[in-house]
């Protein structure tokens, strides 16, 4: 089986420019969520998506968005780029979004993404 | 703000020895815990989870988890230098499956 696939898997753009990150859940899995990890640090939870809602927002200013689609699917947005960007973004599929046991969650092989 | 503490490390171990990796939450109402492997330049991977007050074996690794003293650990027997990663400890509360990720320590098994 499939594991949570992300697209690009490498990407170099420049300050101010956006970019679009693309993640394909595990099958079965309604629910994605995005992680930004810079080097020395634990994953940082950025936006988490169920069912093409909105269920929860990390600290992160109006530059990031993201949406589900409904195959499951998920864009991850970020507009205005800047140096403190550049990260490891990181995807996670779980089966639902909440209840003990059933949030586990699963991660891609990530977007490295560098900001010149 | 909610904190998951870890010990940065490294933590050496030989070859063949237990490795135990803690770390410490501050949100009361966590109700699931997590411990990644993370390989250099890779994504985490998900070990163990443990939800419930105690001792929770799958093969090498053991997770230990006390609620009153809002602390997980995990120990690794036998260790083998395929081990060397860093070690990320997580947890997420009843309402969403957030996670909340400590900064992780790296594990060093030598040979």
């Amino acid at each position: 089986d499939a594991g949570v696939t992300q697209s690009p898997t490498h990407l170099i753009k420049t300050r101010g420019q956006h970019v679009t990150l693309r993640c394909s859940p595990i099958s079965g899995h309604k629910s994605v969520s995005w992680y930004q990890q810079v080097l020395g640090q634990g994953p940082q939870f950025i936006f988490q998506y169920y069912e093409k809602e909105e269920r929860g927002r990390g600290n992160f200013p109006d530059r990031f968005s993201a949406r589900q689609f409904p195959n499951y699917s998920s864009e991850l947005n970020v507009n205005a780029l800047l140096l403190g960007d550049s990260a490891l973004y990181l995807c996670a599929s779980s089966l639902g979004t909440g209840g003990v046991g059933n949030q586990p969650q699963h991660f891609g092989d990530g977007t490295r993404l560098s900001i010149l | 703000q909610k904190e998951v503490e870890q010990n940065s490390g490294p933590l050496s171990v030989p070859e063949g020895a237990i490795a135990s990796l803690n770390c410490t939450y501050s949100d009361r109402v966590s109700q699931s815990f997590f411990w990644y492997r993370q390989y250099s330049g890779k994504s985490p991977e998900l070990i163990m989870s443990i939800y419930s007050n105690g001792d929770k074996e799958d093969g090498r690794f053991t997770a230990q988890l006390n609620k009153a003293s809002q602390y997980v650990s995990l120990l690794i027997r036998d260790s083998q230098p395929s081990d060397s990663a860093t070690y990320l400890c997580a947890v997420t509360n009843s309402g969403y499956s957030t996670l909340t990720f400590g900064k992780g320590t790296m594990l060093l098994v030598s040979p």
